[in-house]
């Protein structure tokens, strides 16, 4: 069965420090992979996703997230982070629009 | 261009009412899913209307019921609301073979 685990639920980080966001996934095939961010309040917002090829995936907002099959991980990270990253960060597995599953997501606070 | 619409934002309603979500799917999208999220959880898939018909369903009871309308919008349907059924619901829009979905704002439903 399919699975997705973010295991820090809060993190903190200076301003302009580096940020990385663990997931680790179970999939019986290739997976897709997805990271979303959600303000509060507010739906989720697509920042990049994997399906194939270069294993290094650039995202939206200065994100890029690493997919490694030998750890079954697909970090996200962002050399300098702004307190307007501030949010929940979901990541997400699945083949399809139908069976995408969710993990319970890492709230990222940002000190000034 | 209009991204996900839902509504209402915020609804309150008491234990075995009946309620009803609305969601309008971003332009040119054709499939929707109805996804429920606990508070301090991941969303949880509900199901998925593609060609106005439920193509797949996640593990929630009968109670949830759906439509899909001819322009693409989709409504999701709760019965004999419980008290933990109270959570915020997302709708998201996508179209067949295109991964990532866009997600709305959500719905915040209160249960008492």
């Amino acid at each position: 069965a399919q699975s997705v685990t973010q295991p820090d639920i809060h993190i903190t980080v200076s301003e302009g420090a580096s940020l990385e966001l663990r997931c680790n996934y179970s999939y019986g095939a290739t997976p897709y992979l997805f990271w979303y961010v959600q303000s509060p309040g507010q739906g989720l917002q697509l920042l990049l996703k994997y399906f194939s090829g270069d294993t290094l995936v650039q995202g939206i907002k200065g994100f890029e997230a690493e997919f490694k099959r030998s750890q079954s991980s697909f970090n996200l990270r962002k050399p300098s982070v702004h307190w307007s990253d501030a949010a929940e960060y979901f990541c997400a597995v699945g083949r399809d629009n139908n069976d995408m599953r969710f993990g319970a997501g890492t709230r990222l606070t940002v000190k000034p | 261009d209009a991204g996900v619409t839902q509504s209402p934002t915020h609804l309150i309603k008491t234990r075995g009412q009946q309620v009803t979500l609305r969601c309008s799917p971003k332009s040119g999208h054709d499939t929707v899913s109805w996804y429920q999220q606990a508070l301090g959880q991941g969303p949880q898939f509900i199901f998925q209307y593609y060609e106005e018909e439920e193509r797949q369903r996640g593990n929630f009871p009968d109670r949830f019921s759906g439509h899909q309308f001819p322009n693409y919008s989709s409504e999701l349907n709760v019965n004999a609301l419980l008290l933990g059924d109270s959570a915020l619901y997302l709708c998201a829009s996508g179209s067949q073979g295109n991964y990532g979905y866009t997600f709305g704002s959500g719905t915040r439903l209160t249960v008492v």
